[in-house]
């Protein structure tokens, strides 16, 4: 039972384009939501957060927006640079769950931004 | 930047070997986690602990796995014995409180002969 998906295993755009990275779940329990960008031999990066208290978290060329009816968030990159070439994965957690510190992710996008 | 610190980077074994992963937390992060990244499953929680003490370890294999820290800087993940189809990357996240982003090592590439 995948809770987090990530229905598209890659996407390819050009560079000063916009990114769009989708992401859905199943938990409506789930109400901390994150991005983590991961290159090759590297550990993930954390990117940007959401809290499910809103809608949409900014931060420079990245927004990640959250649409709690539909259980559905999305990453936007503007502009789209070659360096955000990696694997992007969706993480949900419990931020109100206790002692509940588990990440559950999604299985990543590759994206891949053409010069 | 304060990093997650993994040991060793890759390891190559054969089947039926003992294997030691360690991990070295960001200094102060009070919450150490051990994913297990496939290709089929993607990334996986193993186990996680707080102040040192295990909080959930439901997604390890407890036959064969065992995760324990020692002290603050130090969290091992071992196999006994090892087995083919645990050939996969295996990554340390620490963390601070919950709400906070988990900080990723890079990761022990560990293939079972």
């Amino acid at each position: 039972d995948q809770q987090v998906k990530q229905n598209s295993p890659s996407l390819s755009v050009q560079e000063g384009r916009i990114s769009i990275l989708n992401c859905d779940y199943t938990n409506s329990m789930f109400d901390y939501f994150l991005w983590y960008k991961k290159y090759p031999a590297e550990g993930p990066t954390f990117l940007i957060s959401i809290s499910s208290i809103k809608d949409k978290n900014e931060d420079g060329r990245f927004t990640v927006f959250l649409n709690k009816s539909a259980k559905h968030l999305s990453l936007h990159i503007v502009p789209s640079q070659p360096g955000d070439s990696a694997v992007y994965f969706c993480a949900a957690s419990f931020l109100s769950g206790g002692s509940n510190y588990k990440l559950t992710f999604g299985k990543g996008t590759l994206l891949t931004v053409n010069p | 930047d304060a990093r997650v610190t993994q040991t060793p980077r890759h390891k190559v074994t054969e089947m039926g070997q003992e294997v030691t992963m360690r991990c070295q937390p960001i200094l102060g992060h009070n919450t150490v986690f051990w994913y297990r990244q496939t290709m089929m499953q993607g990334l996986e929680l193993l186990a996680y602990f707080r102040n040192r003490a295990p909080l959930d370890d439901s997604g390890m294999p407890k036959d064969r796995f065992s995760a324990e820290m020692p002290d603050a800087t130090l969290a091992t993940l071992k196999i006994q014995p090892s087995e083919p189809r645990d050939s996969a990357v295996y990554f340390c996240a620490s963390g601070l409180v919950q709400g906070q982003p988990q900080h990723f090592g890079d990761g022990t590439r560990l293939s079972i002969l």
